[in-house]
């Protein structure tokens, strides 16, 4: 069965600071994988999507990017962090019709 | 736009009472339906699924039925328990080719269930 880790489970960053979440990958190869965010309140909003190393596509224009250097790791990234990018952020992996989420990680933005 | 619908952001219920949780869907394309559990500051789990050739699945408590014609479907939970108190996310998918299986969430409903 397919395992997500995703650190660090908790960051607060200053504004205009850099940002790199990690997510990898274990139990299986070649995965569709997925970076959501929740906001407050809010629902999951998909930010990011890759069906392979090196494709990535993006669901809504923002602050963000993300990268798939290897076939089972997923970063998203930031350059200058915004007050607006604060929330929860989930990474996720295709399994079979449904996915499997990593544990998140709630990031701060001060 | 949203392909899948939650209305309701909330719902208390009693314990030992029933809960249904409900999802409309606008996408004719969606074949297959889940519904996810999510504790705060912890990713969504799996609860229960449902193919579009059934209108019914039963898993111990968990129920979801489909009813295609109407473009909903609904989650019962009964008994319902304390525990059972988190956020639930309604999610659809069509065919692979269509859409590479990526799934389509709701906004989620927030149960509560009171002792």
């Amino acid at each position: 069965s397919q395992t997500i880790h995703q650190w660090p489970a908790t960051l607060v960053q200053p504004v205009g600071s850099p940002l790199s979440l990690e997510c990898t990958v274990e139990g299986t190869s070649n995965p569709n994988l997925y970076w959501y965010r929740q906001a407050a309140g809010r629902g999951l909003q998909l930010l990011f999507y890759s069906i392979g190393i090196g494709q990535i596509s993006s669901e809504v224009p923002q602050n963000l990017s993300a990268s798939r250097p290897q076939d089972r790791q997923f970063i998203l990234s930031s350059k200058k962090l915004l007050l607006s990018d604060s929330g929860f952020y989930l990474c996720a992996c295709q399994n079979g019709y449904g996915y499997t989420f990593g544990s998140g990680t709630r990031l701060t933005v001060v | 736009d949203q392909q899948v619908k939650q209305n309701s952001p909330s719902l208390s219920v009693q314990e030992g009472r029933i809960s249904i949780l409900n999802c409309d869907y606008t996408n004719s394309m969606f074949d297959y339906f889940l519904w996810y559990k999510k504790y705060p500051a912890e990713g969504p789990t799996f609860l229960i699924s449902i193919s579009s050739i059934k209108d019914k699945n039963e898993d111990g408590r968990f129920t979801v039925f489909l009813n295609k014609s109407a473009k909903h479907l609904s989650l019962h939970i009964v008994p319902s328990q304390p525990g059972d108190s988190a956020v639930y996310f309604c999610a659809a998918s069509a065919p692979r080719g269509s859409t590479l299986g990526r799934l389509y969430f709701g906004r989620g409903t927030q149960l509560t269930v009171w002792p």
